[in-house]
């Protein structure tokens, strides 16, 4: 199986600040990588897709990056409503595998 | 709307058995792979299984394999698992969602969870 790792595990960000979240596969999954967000109690939503792409109605502030076996998500400019965990997911091989999450705090 | 509505949970003893439902609507379900997805309380994300839209191809994570099934009606637009053998371990919320192919596969629309509790 593929292990995707997160790091890191947790972070303490204040709105307005621009925060940046990696995750490294344990192989190369060329740019099959997904960014998830999980608010408190809710299901997971899909951010970025395909290593960059942004899933519609999703703010551009945003971003994703990476290919092979390393991949960043940026947030620029931290609002209120991104606290939250993000989780990376590879999509290259079965099975679908998540990283361990990230949880963004005040 | 397009929406997922999973139900099903609910407490059980191990060994015992469960069956999940997931109902589809505002899309052509017949025409997507469907997976179930499980989240340990307080634990992050474990993908379970998927079965293909024409009600063929499944695959299931080896933790569950001999245990779960995964199956669809789609005259219904309905998705099953059926979970059989259960141990404490299995204790999750369980999410129904879609996958979804565009220029990588991910899990594009999410139910909102049922809470499956093994214990005795």
């Amino acid at each position: 199986d593929i292990q995707m790792t997160q790091s890191p595990s947790s972070l303490s960000a204040s709105v307005g600040d621009r925060v940046t979240i990696t995750c490294r596969a344990s192989q190369t999954i060329g740019i099959s990588l997904n960014w998830y967000q999980q608010k408190s109690g809710k299901a997971p939503e899909v951010l970025i897709y395909a290593a960059s792409s942004l899933q519609s109605g999703v703010p551009s502030r945003f971003s994703g990056s990476g290919s092979g076996t390393d991949f960043i998500l940026t947030i620029t400019s931290l609002q209120p409503e991104d606290f939250a965990t993000y989780y990376c997911q590879q999509s290259h091989t079965t099975p679908e595998t998540f990283g361990q999450g990230t949880k963004v705090e005040i | 709307e397009v929406q997922l509505v999973d139900s099903g949970g609910g407490l059980v003893q191990p060994g015992g058995s469960l069956r999940l439902s997931c109902a589809a609507s505002g899309f052509t379900f017949s025409d997507y792979w469907m997976s179930w997805v499980r989240q340990a309380p307080g634990k992050g994300l474990e993908w379970v299984a998927n079965i293909r839209g024409d009600e063929g191809a499944e695959s299931y994570v080896d933790s569950v394999k001999g245990r779960f099934i995964i199956s669809r009606d789609n005259a219904k637009n309905s998705l099953y698992l059926q979970m059989n053998s259960l141990r404490t371990e299995d204790t999750a919320v369980y999410y129904c969602v879609r996958w979804y192919l565009h220029t990588a596969w991910y899990f594009d629309l999410w139910g909102r969870g049922t809470l499956v509790t093994v214990s005795s």
